[in-house]
């Protein structure tokens, strides 16, 4: 069975700061790694994903995630926010290969204060 | 370009009605999925399908039906709706395999039992 645990339900941060948000897995085989978007009323939008090879994963909208498989971290990370940022963000893990059975994080809102 | 297209977008149902919030996708992909949202739990998994004829239960299918005659449809039945049953419900597709790992997800149908 694979888990994540994102460790922060909510994330205040004024525009133009940096922001990191922080996502933990629990898996006993190899995993993929993904991060996604959600605005408000909306579905889901990938961000990024990490399969393999470079740990340092570039996105969409300037964010970027490294993959720590000894701390089994995944954390996502933006140098500058922006207000359109203002969203739910959520870490999701699946077994790597075969079908995309996908384990999602219980989200981190983050608010981009002007 | 359609993607996933869900249907309804809201909906109202008293305790005891049965509905089915349909979900379709053109991107000939083999795995597609159902997750329910709820306030501070994330998404878990209902029901999920790896191909025409084929589907399984996922963290939480009690109360609901799944089938998959097409490779482009999966609709998603209440049997009995309950007030545990509101939530906003989304469908995701993907392909089976490596070769994209990110899974499309349509906008929701937001419910509401009664």
């Amino acid at each position: 069975a694979q888990s994540v645990t994102q460790l922060d339900s909510q994330v205040p941060v004024f525009e133009e700061a940096p922001v990191e948000l922080r996502c933990n897995y629990s898996s006993s085989v190899s995993v993929y790694l993904f991060w996604y978007v959600q605005y408000p009323n909306q579905g889901l939008q990938l961000l990024l994903k990490y399969l393999s090879g470079s740990t340092l994963v570039k996105g969409i909208n300037g964010f970027e995630a490294e993959f720590n498989k000894s701390q089994t971290s995944f954390h996502l990370r933006k140098p500058s926010v922006h207000i359109s940022d203002t969203a739910e963000y959520f870490c999701a893990v699946a077994r790597s290969g075969g079908y995309q059975k996908v384990t999602f994080g219980t989200g981190t809102k983050l608010q981009v204060i002007p | 370009n359609a993607g996933v297209t869900q249907t309804p977008k809201f909906q109202v149902l008293k305790t005891g009605q049965s509905m089915t919030l349909q979900c379709a996708q053109d991107m000939n992909h083999e795995y597609m999925s159902w997750y329910r949202q709820d306030p501070g739990m994330g998404l878990r998994l209902i029901h999920y399908s790896v191909g025409a004829g084929i589907t399984d239960q996922g963290e939480v299918p009690n109360g609901y039906n799944v089938s998959r005659s097409t490779t482009e449809d999966f609709p998603l039945r209440l049997l009995s709706a309950a007030p545990s049953q509101t939530s906003v419900y989304f469908c995701a597709s993907s392909y089976a395999d490596r070769r994209s790992a990110e899974a499309f997800f349509g906008q929701g149908t937001r419910l509401t039992v009664v």
